[in-house]
């Protein structure tokens, strides 16, 4: 059963185009929300979170929205540069604020190709 | 500050024998999480360590267990490798804060032939 989906397995954008990647999840538990990029033979990189207290979160050229009615939740990448190139997972995870990290539940990723 | 480190980066094992890979936490950082990473079926969570203790752990057999140290250092032990067990091993940690953001290292390639 995923959890969390990324019914996108690849985009291509242009540099200095929007980015778009979009996250659907199905628990209803789910209550803090992280995007992380992802070069091959590296761990994934944390880019940005949202609460679901919150529905965006901006850092940088980085915006995350959360719908949570929808259950679903996008990173928007503007502009869009070549080094943006990566994959892209989506994870979510619940109990924020025990003090400690809860388990991260992942999507399955989006390929992001920014093309020149 | 020193990012979350791993090690061996690459290991190479036969059925039937067991490895221990090992993590180093971001310094100050007590929490640290495992996570297995294949092409099938993408991350998924092993456990978390907080304080020397096993606080959260995933769908995995009893083959693959974990510890933490008191300096927050944490190894996993798989046990009985199976061909199956090739992935890449993901440690990260994050502060005690009730921040969830999670800091990876670089991961343990670990075939197993």
């Amino acid at each position: 059963d995923q959890q969390v989906k990324q019914n996108s397995p690849s985009l291509s954008v242009q540099e200095g185009r929007i980015s778009i990647l979009n996250c659907d999840y199905t628990n209803s538990m789910f209550d803090y929300f992280l995007w992380y990029k992802k070069y091959p033979a590296e761990g994934p990189t944390f880019l940005i979170s949202i609460s679901s207290i919150k529905d965006k979160n901006e850092d940088g050229r980085f915006t995350v929205f959360l719908n949570k009615s929808a259950k679903h939740l996008s990173l928007h990448i503007v502009p869009s540069q070549p080094g943006d190139s990566a994959v892209y997972f989506c994870a979510a995870t619940s109990a924020v604020g025990t003090g400690t990290a809860s388990k991260l539940t992942f999507g399955t990723g989006t390929r992001l190709q920014v093309t020149l | 500050k020193a990012g979350v480190t791993q090690t061996p980066r690459y290991l190479i094992k036969t059925r039937g024998q067991q490895v221990t890979l090992s993590c180093s936490p971001i310094s100050g950082h007590r929490s640290v999480s495992w996570y297995q990473q294949t092409p099938g079926q993408g991350l998924q969570f092993l456990f978390e360590y907080f304080s020397e203790t096993q606080r959260n752990k995933g769908n995995f057999p009893g083959r693959f267990s974990g510890r933490q140290f008191s300096n927050s250092r944490s190894e996993m032990n798989v046990s009985t490798l199976e061909l199956g067990d090739s992935a890449l091993y993901l440690c990260a940690s994050s502060s005690r804060v009730g921040r969830n953001e999670q800091y990876f290292g670089p991961g343990t390639r670990l075939t197993v032939t």
